[in-house]
């Protein structure tokens, strides 16, 4: 099984340019997060779903956009980068029972010039 | 507010040696406390869990001790061998809520031949 996919795995962009950050996965966890993680300060939840149509603000919303129209797909959107959107970008999934783990992708690692 | 503190941010140790990572939490309804472990380039993977209701959990040469009245836990590696160098990161979720994860700051371990 391939779990969670994210890409690209790299990217530069330039302040004010938007993009899409994918993620899939092949699990049918109905759970599904995003994450962003900077140096000495951990993983931040971007935002979270719930199920197919469900989403929801995380600790660190603010730039980003979140649509889940499929349980495979919980694609992350950047509409103006700024500098301070300069991070490692995870998602991740789970299973709806309590106390399940969550399964990682590799991550995008994404530059704002 | 960080709910989760971490330490220490960096250990250096030798090989068959015991590292210890230390974690405090401040919500009190947390009840699932699970260890991530990070290679670079990958993203975090399970490594151990806890729930409240036991003082100590031991898989292999990774245990788990947790103290509900300090509200601490820990995590020691016995026999640290140069292959456990990697990022490690406490976290603590609710009982529902979407098994959200409040993730600590993360301590990159170096074991020394």
């Amino acid at each position: 099984n391939a779990g969670v996919t994210q890409t690209p795995k790299f990217r530069i962009l330039k302040i004010g340019q938007s993009m899409t950050l994918q993620c899939t996965q092949d699990m049918n966890h109905n759970y599904m997060y995003w994450y962003r993680q900077d140096p000495g300060m951990g993983l931040k939840l971007i935002y979270y779903s719930v199920g197919a149509g469900i989403t929801d603000k995380g600790e660190v919303p603010n730039g980003y956009n979140v649509s889940r129209s499929t349980t495979e797909d919980f694609p992350l959107r950047l509409e103006l980068a700024a500098p301070s959107q300069t991070s490692v970008y995870f998602c991740a999934s789970t299973g709806t029972g309590s106390n399940q783990p969550q399964h990682f992708g590799d991550g995008t690692r994404l530059s704002i010039l | 507010q960080q709910q989760v503190k971490q330490s220490p941010q960096s250990l250096i140790v030798q090989k068959g040696g015991i590292s210890i990572i230390n974690c405090a939490y401040e919500n009190t309804a947390f009840d699932y406390f699970p260890w991530y472990q990070q290679f670079p380039g990958k993203g975090p993977a399970l490594l151990i869990a806890i729930r409240p209701d036991v003082s100590e959990k031991k898989e292999g040469r990774f245990t788990i001790s947790f103290n509900k009245s300090a509200k601490q836990f820990s995590l020691h590696i016995m026999d640290s061998q140069p292959g456990d160098s990697a990022t490690y990161f406490c976290a603590a979720s609710l009982q529902g809520g979407g098994n959200k994860l409040t993730f600590g700051t993360g301590t990159q371990l170096k074991v020394e031949l």
